[in-house]
């Protein structure tokens, strides 16, 4: 059974620093791993989809990472910001029954302070 | 194009009341998923549904719970008889019709937040 974990489960940090959250799962067969970020009381905004062929991808200052064979995913933030405080979730998707069915982490709760 | 459409965004309800969220996926979009986000939890799987067939349901609990996905309009999650355990918020995502949904970047909606009194 596919599990998704994220570690730390909070972070703060001052304003520009550079950092890392970590993702892990359990079964390495996986499509895709998508990460996202959640505003308090909001809705999920799609920040970076890697598919299981590639090993990351870049969006501004944000970069993923995956691991498949370790089970890993990293998502690097550059230069962090106030306006990066929010809940960052990680999301595998297992190619069992077609694929359609994404597990998530708990996520990483982010404070960036100014 | 404007994106993923939940409503209502809050919706209160007395313990045996009935709560019904729609969700309008994105344009050209013919997939659509409902999660569940317990507080201070993450999202779980409910239901996969595509236009007028319910794809897989193993997220969703045996009673009380329904959606459908009908040929014209939203997609609809029923709760019937609700109780203080089902407050959470329901969030609804959509992906591209054709490719392989494995595959397809996933559109959530902003959610609805359902408080059972």
């Amino acid at each position: 059974k596919q599990e998704v974990t994220q570690i730390p489960a909070a972070l703060s940090v001052p304003e520009g620093e550079n950092l890392v959250l970590n993702c892990s799962f359990t079964d390495s067969a996986i499509y895709n791993l998508q990460w996202f970020r959640q505003d308090p009381g909001k809705g999920l905004t799609s920040l970076l989809l890697i598919q299981s062929s590639q090993r990351e991808q870049t969006s501004g200052r944000l970069n993923a990472s995956l691991d498949k064979s370790s089970g890993r995913s990293t998502l690097y933030i550059a230069a962090s910001q106030p306006g990066d405080s929010a809940t960052y979730l990680c999301a595998v998707r297992p190619p069992d029954t077609g694929g359609f069915k994404t597990i998530f982490g708990a996520g990483t709760r982010l404070f960036v302070k100014a | 194009n404007a994106g993923v459409m939940q409503n209502p965004r809050h919706l209160v309800r007395r313990r045996g009341q009935e709560a019904r969220l729609r969700c309008s996926p994105m344009k050209g979009h013919s997939h659509v998923y409902w999660y569940r986000q317990l507080p201070e939890e993450g999202l779980k799987f409910m239901v996969y549904l595509q236009k007028e067939n319910i794809i897989d349901e193993s997220g969703m609990p045996k009673e009380r719970f329904s959606a459908e996905f009908p040929k014209e309009g939203p997609s609809i999650l029923r709760i019937q008889q609700v109780v203080r355990g089902d407050s959470a918020a329901y969030f609804c995502a959509s992906s591209p019709t054709g490719g392989f949904p494995g595959a397809n970047v996933l559109t959530f909606g902003a959610g609805s937040r359902l408080t059972v009194l």
